[in-house]
């Protein structure tokens, strides 16, 4: 399985909602990260785990709470978005940390209303 | 912190014709360099890496070449085919992994 799942594909939410997306894998890959889309740009790099621990936080605002349960699952916590924060959201995942190849899902499509 | 820029935002070629897609870099200590292609609704697709220590390296249609002296990357697609029709971002990252930066991005249209 060379698959990283997303869900929900599409996700509408109020500024005063609190939701989740989900990330997984099963190819034993020991780094997960999430990435902020906007349309026509580049990802940007959010949020990195390595072995279930927060390793690298790009100065995210704190409405945006990640979580990693285990080595196959990330969690990305939204509570109290702004419409700004819509965007497709990413989740990829690699070997280690330091492989440069990294495998992506297809990503959470989020409207903040 | 450092960027990594693409010169050219589209790009539309014939098929059977071959693409090169350029990128410039600042961060001279990257050692990896990589592309990526996104289809549209999809997530980024791993293409090719190259290492820093390296001038040139080819896959199955595809051929990478870096210049450190001017910071330069290029993706060369040999015989553009419709199925290349996509975004393409160069990325870099370093050995430990502690930076990934994507660049700026080019639209391929491949006209049949």
């Amino acid at each position: 399985d060379t698959e990283v799942t997303q869900t929900p594909k599409h996700l509408v939410m109020g500024m005063t909602n609190k939701k989740s997306l989900k990330c997984e894998q099963h190819m034993g890959h020991r780094a997960m990260y999430w990435y902020k889309q906007k349309a026509k740009k580049p990802p940007e790099l959010m949020f990195v785990y390595s072995y279930e621990k927060l390793s690298i936080n790009e100065s995210v605002p704190s409405r945006f709470s990640p979580e990693c349960p285990n080595s196959s699952l990330l969690n990305l916590h939204l509570h109290a978005l702004q419409p700004e924060d819509s965007a497709l959201y990413l989740c990829a995942s690699s070997p280690v940390q330091s492989s440069y190849e990294q495998y992506f899902g297809p990503g959470t499509r989020l409207t903040v209303t | 912190g450092e960027s990594v820029g693409l010169h050219l935002p589209t790009l539309s070629v014939q098929e059977g014709d071959n693409s090169i897609i350029n990128c410039a870099y600042s961060n001279s200590a990257s050692d990896y360099f990589i592309w990526y292609k996104q289809e549209s609704g999809k997530g980024p697709q791993f293409i090719i890496d190259i290492r820093s220590n390296m001038d040139k390296r080819q896959g199955q249609r595809v051929t990478v070449l870096l210049n450190k002296t001017v910071k330069h990357l290029s993706l060369q697609i040999a015989a553009t085919q419709p199925g290349d029709s996509a975004v393409y971002f160069c990325a870099e990252t370093t050995n430990t992994g502690n930076q990934f930066y994507f660049g700026t991005g080019t639209s391929l249209t491949v006209i049949p």
